[in-house]
């Protein structure tokens, strides 16, 4: 089945930090990849999303690239700030043909200080 | 503006009771989904639907119930059979035929135990 591995948090940077967490998947076919961002209390927002191998979303200074030979689909941002303090999801959706369920990884949690 | 609302915010139920989440969206997606949320668990599906009158069941639908009668509407029970039903609830909707569009989400609702 699909899964979606995502590196362990939580995360703490100093603002102004580079940022990378790390996503990798299992799926077949040619999936399609998102990541989500979840603000304290609140709902996933979708923050990029790359559609098929050698795709690169963006979004926010945040950026993403579609790595078909090594499955994986890692998130940075040059230079983090205080607001980008949330939790950070990697998600894939099936093959197009197929249902359009989303699985999800576990998530982890970024904390920017001053 | 178009989205996904859920009520109420915060839900506490005694011991024995059911308690129904409302989702509503205003999207015209055909699909709509119900995940939980627990502490560094990630997103798990509770029921999924695809089509009005019709829903399936997720990864962990034992304890809860639904119904979608309208499009615009798929509600979550959590029935007394759910023994750990203290989560924080999200609904989601998206067009089901395109895989690579992304699943939008309502802001939750926070359910507790008295």
């Amino acid at each position: 089945g699909n899964s979606v591995t995502q590196m362990e948090g939580p995360v703490t940077l100093s603002e102004e930090a580079f940022l990378t967490i790390n996503c990798t998947y299992t799926a077949t076919g040619y999936p399609s990849l998102f990541w989500y961002v979840q603000y304290p209390g609140e709902g996933l927002q979708l923050l990029l999303k790359a559609t098929k191998a050698d795709d690169k979303g963006s979004n926010k200074g945040f950026e993403a690239t579609y790595r078909k030979e090594t499955t994986s689909f890692h998130l940075e941002k040059g230079s983090v700030q205080v607001s980008d303090s949330a939790v950070y999801f990697c998600a894939l959706s099936p093959s197009p043909g197929a249902n359009s369920k989303l699985t999800f990884g576990k998530g982890i949690t970024l904390s920017v200080r001053p | 503006d178009g989205g996904i609302t859920q009520s109420p915010k915060y839900l506490f139920r005694k011991e024995g009771q059911n308690v129904t989440l409302s989702c509503e969206q205003n999207l015209n997606h055909d699909a709509m989904y119900w995940y939980r949320q627990d502490p560094g668990q990630g997103l798990r599906l509770i029921y999924y639907s695809q089509i009005v009158n019709d829903f399936q069941k997720g990864d962990i639908a034992e304890g809860y119930s639904v119904s979608r009668e309208k499009k615009e509407s798929f509600p979550l029970t959590v029935t007394s059979a759910q023994k750990n039903p203290t989560a924080f609830y999200l609904c989601a909707s998206s067009i089901v035929s395109d895989s690579n569009q992304p699943q939008h989400f309502g802001d939750g609702t926070r359910l507790s135990i008295l």
